[in-house]
């Protein structure tokens, strides 16, 4: 079965910081790729994604991530987190249904 | 870029009654759009698929009489919880299909007494 496991639960920083975030897909086939953050009260957003082409991808607010199809990977990272990156993270994937199989979330808090 | 809204944003209900949760998307049209289903420090679990003028297509698991999606027009979903229980009390998330990604509704927080 297609399934989405992200390693990190709760992930604590300080401000600066590196960060990154584990995804672990398993699917044989062709995997689209999707990293969303919910910020507290708000909707889910798509940070970035993944369909072919460069396997490191660039998404918003100085986030990547770096498809790794030997390992079934697609690892988030951002090289300096901001208090403002206090979020929930949550890594998908998506076939060409449309459906949307999520991780099971990381929840990142960034002190200031 | 693309938004979706759902309404209400919160909804508190007594045991046994029905309750309908609104799932607009707002300046496109989706053809599909999906339900999901957020439990407290829990990912979101896909409930059903949402097909414009075709009956939707549930996930193993997800009983389609106690959840009735209805995706009558290209802009509108509905789900509709009958029968509540205190068990159904969740966070319910909305998503449209647009033409590149998924675009997310904000949630309805459903509550059962």
């Amino acid at each position: 079965a297609q399934s989405v496991s992200q390693h990190n639960h709760h992930v604590i920083l300080s401000e600066a910081a590196s960060l990154e975030l584990g995804c672990n897909y398993s699917y044989g086939g062709t995997v689209n790729l999707f990293w969303y953050v919910q910020y507290p009260g708000q909707h889910l957003q798509l940070l970035l994604k993944y369909f072919s082409g460069d396997p490191l991808v660039k998404g918003i607010k100085g986030f990547e991530a770096e498809f790794i199809k030997s390992k079934f990977s697609f690892n988030l990272r951002k090289p300096s987190v901001q208090w403002s990156d206090t979020a929930e993270y949550f890594c998908a994937f998506g076939g060409n249904t449309g459906k949307l199989i999520f991780g099971q979330g990381t929840t990142l808090q960034v002190k200031p | 870029g693309a938004v979706v809204s759902q309404h209400p944003s919160r909804v508190i209900c007594k045991s046994g009654t029905s309750v309908k949760i609104e799932c607009r998307s707002l300046d496109f049209q989706a053809t599909t759009m999906f339900w999901y289903r957020q439990f407290p420090k829990k990912s979101l679990m896909l409930m059903a698929t949402s097909n414009e003028g075709s009956k939707a297509t549930y996930e193993q698991g997800v009983e389609k009489d106690k959840f009735l999606i209805n995706h009558a027009s290209l802009t509108l979903s509905t789900l509709t919880v009958t029968s509540a229980h205190p068990e159904d009390s969740s966070f319910y998330i909305c998503s449209a299909r647009g033409a590149l990604e998924q675009y997310f509704g904000p949630g309805t927080r459903l509550t059962v007494t």
